[in-house]
């Protein structure tokens, strides 16, 4: 069946470093892809999505681009901030959605 | 809009009560999803309805539980008996249907304890 792997965390970084969360999945037809973000004691919030192949996704500064040769949507941003600071889920939708186990990440001041 | 409303947002109930989880979702989305979350299994879909219908139940732990949804506008989940290993967060979702591939919102959750 269609499955999500992302990195295992808690991922750590000072602030305005780089940031790369990486995700691959399987899937037998062509999903569309996702990353969620959840900060402490909320739900989880769309951050960004790609339909297709090659597609980018973009937003507050991340990015995430769908690699159907390499099946991956790779997070990554170029400077993070302290405020970024959150549990980040790649997922994955063909008919139903799939997320996988979530990356915390801390940024330090 | 107010987004997905989930109620009640923490519940604390003794083993063996029955919990009744609640759920609005967003007007005009077709599709409603409720997931659990706990820290040894992540974030698990119990069951996804599309039309009020559900569509895929499979996640869902065992007869304990149960979920409906009566109209458009209003979903329940419910634990009957309750046991302290559902402890965990409950989230609903909505979308405006699956064949648009529309991610979900979620709600803020319900943090549900049982002891």
């Amino acid at each position: 069946g269609d499955s999500v792997t992302q990195m295992e965390g808690p991922v750590t970084l000072s602030e305005e470093a780089f940031l790369t969360i990486n995700c691959t999945y399987t899937a037998t037809g062509y999903p569309s892809l996702f990353w969620y973000v959840q900060y402490p004691g909320e739900g989880l919030q769309l951050l960004l999505k790609a339909t297709k192949a090659d597609d980018k996704g973009s937003n507050k500064g991340f990015e995430a681009t769908y690699r159907k040769e390499t099946t991956s949507f790779h997070l990554e941003k170029g400077s993070v901030q302290v405020s970024d600071s959150a549990v980040y889920f790649c997922a994955l939708q063909d008919d139903k959605i799939i997320f996988g186990k979530g990356t915390r990440l801390h940024i330090l001041p | 809009d107010a987004g997905v409303i989930q109620s009640p947002r923490h519940e604390v109930t003794e083993m063996g009560q029955e919990v009744t989880l609640r759920c609005k979702p967003i007007s005009g989305h077709n599709s409603l999803f409720w997931y659990r979350q706990t820290m040894m299994r992540g974030l698990e879909l119990l069951i996804y309805f599309n039309n009020n219908v559900p569509i895929d139940d499979s996640g869902m732990p065992e007869d304990r539980f149960s979920a409906k949804m009566p109209n458009a506008s209003f979903s329940t989940l419910k634990i009957q008996p309750s046991e302290p290993r559902d402890s965990a967060v409950y989230f609903c979702a909505s979308s405006f249907g699956l064949a648009e591939r529309d991610p979900p919102f979620f709600g803020p959750g319900t943090r549900l304890t049982v002891l």
